[in-house]
């Protein structure tokens, strides 16, 4: 079957940095998605990676490796605006997307 | 500004009932998806449109309909609602461009079933 795991929840402190993981077992792999989901808003995109490395966008980056099924988001100088869930999809050999449950991030201050 | 819609954020339906579930996307996207998101569980693909009049079941199908008429607009059915349908439902389009295929998601719509 297709599995994607992600921590259920994490918490963090305002100005520190977050490393949210992602593990995925897929029939196929066309492409890594990062989404962020604000509690009663729509999902927003944040990253896509295809290729191994580190993607670099501002205080998010997103690295993958094909090899492990392995990606991770990582969130610098983190703000109070970070809470939200940040939800890892993988795009399968069908085109098609595999969602993992999402992580709730919460950021004390 | 990229915008996808949805008719309602919130409705209460009681079983038995016919819903629909409509969704605009100005955009001009190939693509269309209906999904449910339930806490706990990743987001499960009910059913997807690459072209007007065209139609693919998703993940779980079962107890729902689709159209497509127009390339703008997809439409969800409950032909009986049930109670086990309670749940958040996201409408999606993304463009035909198959290399990054980035989804972008309307507001959702809260939908109870008594």
């Amino acid at each position: 079957g297709q599995n994607i795991d992600q921590p259920t929840e994490m918490t963090a402190t305002e100005g520190a940095i977050v490393q949210i993981n992602c593990t995925y077992q897929t029939s196929g792999f066309n492409g890594l998605f990062w989404y962020q989901q604000h509690a009663g808003e729509a999902p927003t995109f944040l990253s896509y990676n295809v290729l191994d490395g580190l993607e670099e966008k501002g205080r998010f980056s997103s690295f993958l490796s094909r090899s492990k099924g392995y990606s991770y988001l990582l969130l610098k100088e983190l703000q109070m605006k970070d809470s939200a869930s940040y939800l890892c999809a993988v795009r399968d050999s069908n085109y098609q997307l595999i969602w993992g449950a999402g992580t709730k991030l919460i950021i004390k201050p | 500004d990229v915008k996808v819609t949805q008719s309602s954020r919130y409705l209460v339906k009681r079983t038995g009932e016919k819903v629909f579930l409509e969704c605009v996307q100005d955009m001009d996207h190939e693509n269309m998806f209906w999904y449910r998101q339930d806490p706990g569980l990743g987001l499960r693909l009910i059913y997807f449109s690459y072209d007007v009049k065209m139609k693919e079941k998703g993940d779980i199908p079962e107890g729902y309909s689709v159209s497509r008429e127009k390339k703008e607009r997809f439409s969800l059915i409950l032909e009986s609602a049930s109670t086990n349908q309670t749940s958040m439902y996201l409408c999606a389009s993304s463009s035909g461009d198959i290399v990054s295929n980035e989804q972008f998601f309307g507001p959702g719509t809260r939908l109870t079933v008594l």
